[in-house]
């Protein structure tokens, strides 16, 4: 099966500093990745959505200059929360999709906990 | 827009017993796919089944089955034989031909009982 491992699964910062979030594919190539962030009992609500080499496309309401989305590689994109504060704080997981065979499936990975002080 | 909704927002089971999660959608879409996830207390999401719209025939996964009607527009998940590993928040999901995106919907909290 597709593997996606994200990283750190849980992270605590104190407010006004950036944490980076990554995001691989450990067995296939992405061509696109998304991030997503979850409140507690709800569903999963779309941040952005990256293709490899490209900008990210952000939902509407997301602010792109406080998370800031790279998809350098076809196996790895990043997101980072500038500047985090504690309304920031929430799960956020990323998930990818194959570059060929997808079957329109994403892969998701296993989250991050941010918790800004 | 496309949306996706689940009605049932908790449901519960007796182990070894079946249960149907509904799912409804709008799209004016023919040709898209749809999805069921499971989110278990791990919070990682875990595909469970898919099932293309112009396929008429109900997707199967081991226990895991659907109900696709596409005129009404209607993808119910049924378990089967429910185990406690099965015990999780489920997700519907839809995505258009053209879309890269996912839409989810609110997510059905499935406790199984022993």
């Amino acid at each position: 099966g597709a593997v996606v491992s994200q990283h750190p699964s849980w992270v605590i910062c104190k407010s006004g500093t950036s944490v980076k979030i990554e995001c691989r594919s450990l067995d296939f190539q992405a061509t696109t990745m998304f991030w997503y962030r979850q409140f507690p009992k709800q569903s999963l609500m779309l941040m952005a959505t990256s293709n490899e080499g490209s900008k990210a496309t952000y939902e509407q309401g997301v602010e792109k200059d406080k998370f800031l989305i790279n998809h350098a590689s076809l196996t790895l994109s990043t997101l980072t929360v500038t500047s985090a504060h504690p309304e920031d704080s929430s799960f956020y997981i990323c998930s990818a999709r194959r570059r060929r065979g997808a079957k329109n499936i994403q892969y998701f990975g296993a989250g991050t906990r941010l918790s800004v002080l | 827009a496309q949306t996706v909704t689940q009605s049932q927002p908790e449901m519960s089971v007796q182990e070894a017993e079946t249960v149907t999660l509904s799912c409804t959608y709008d799209t004016s879409e023919s040709d898209y796919y749809l999805f069921w996830y499971k989110q278990p207390p791990s919070r990682q999401m875990i595909l469970v089944i898919r099932q293309e719209a112009y396929k008429q025939q109900n997707a199967t996964e081991n226990r895991f089955s659907v109900n696709f009607q596409k005129a009404a527009k209607s993808f119910s998940l049924k378990i089967s034989d429910s185990q406690l590993g099965d015990a999780a928040m489920y997700f519907c999901a839809y995505k258009g031909q053209g879309a890269q995106k996912l839409v989810f919907g609110q997510g059905t909290r499935l406790t199984i009982n022993p």
